[in-house]
């Protein structure tokens, strides 16, 4: 069983919807979630930061984060096209150093 | 400006030889890493480092080796003992323990 668990789609949606992007994980020692963006061809942008439980907002993106339930969400409002991409879940611990745990990726595509 | 800087974009090799893919930053970061992305696989982790002349192997070192002798390279050579050398590596760092990783744009490296 993998460490960490996310859906690759492909998930498309229209122009104007909220998305919603999800990943699982077992290992209870990870403190701190990460939501990357990738682009085809290019390196993976950072997206989202969260330490611990809890939500933060950065414009129309929205991560979530529920340890009880070993679940992290991405939200996103007014999805446009420009956020067609794979999206990527990250998450570390102390007791794993500085190394992160990727989930597979979700491919996502908005139709204009 | 600050960033992750790969190079080549693209690298081409010949079966049985060796080649070194180029990694550097000036974001003053401790930790460094490389990646191997393959189609449907998402991100595997190869080597990283957390500070110089040390480093450690991640999930699929084999056949692959690296350096750290100054902070701001991190240098993978793919040896001809890797069986399937032909992926996109992506290399990243990151500040601190925990702390979001920063990705370079990748080298997408094809064995003819």
């Amino acid at each position: 069983q993998k460490e960490v668990e996310q859906d690759p789609g492909p998930l498309s949606v229209p122009e104007g919807a909220i998305v919603s992007l999800n990943c699982t994980y077992s290992n209870s020692a990870f403190q701190y979630f990460m939501w990357y963006r990738q682009y085809s061809r290019k390196g993976p942008e950072l997206l989202m930061y969260t330490y611990s439980s809890g939500n933060k907002e950065d414009g129309r993106f929205t991560a979530q984060v529920d340890k009880s339930s070993k679940y992290i969400s991405l939200f996103i409002r007014d999805s446009q096209p420009s956020d067609s991409a794979t999206y990527l879940c990250a998450m570390s611990g102390e007791t794993s150093g500085s190394r992160l745990t990727f989930g597979e990726g979700t491919q996502l595509t908005v139709n204009p | 400006d600050g960033g992750i800087t790969q190079s080549p974009k693209y690298l081409f090799r010949k079966e049985g030889q060796n080649v070194t893919l180029s990694c550097e930053q000036n974001l003053n970061h401790d930790a460094m890493y490389w990646y191997r992305q393959d189609p449907g696989q998402g991100l595997r982790l190869i080597y990283y480092s957390q500070i110089v002349n040390d480093f450690q192997k991640g999930d699929i070192a084999e056949g692959y080796s690296v350096s750290r002798e100054k902070k701001e390279s991190f240098p993978l050579t793919v040896t001809s003992a890797q069986k399937n050398p032909t992926a996109f590596y992506l290399c990243a760092s990151s500040p601190e323990l925990g702390g979001g990783a920063f990705f370079g744009q990748g080298t997408r490296l094809t064995v003819v």
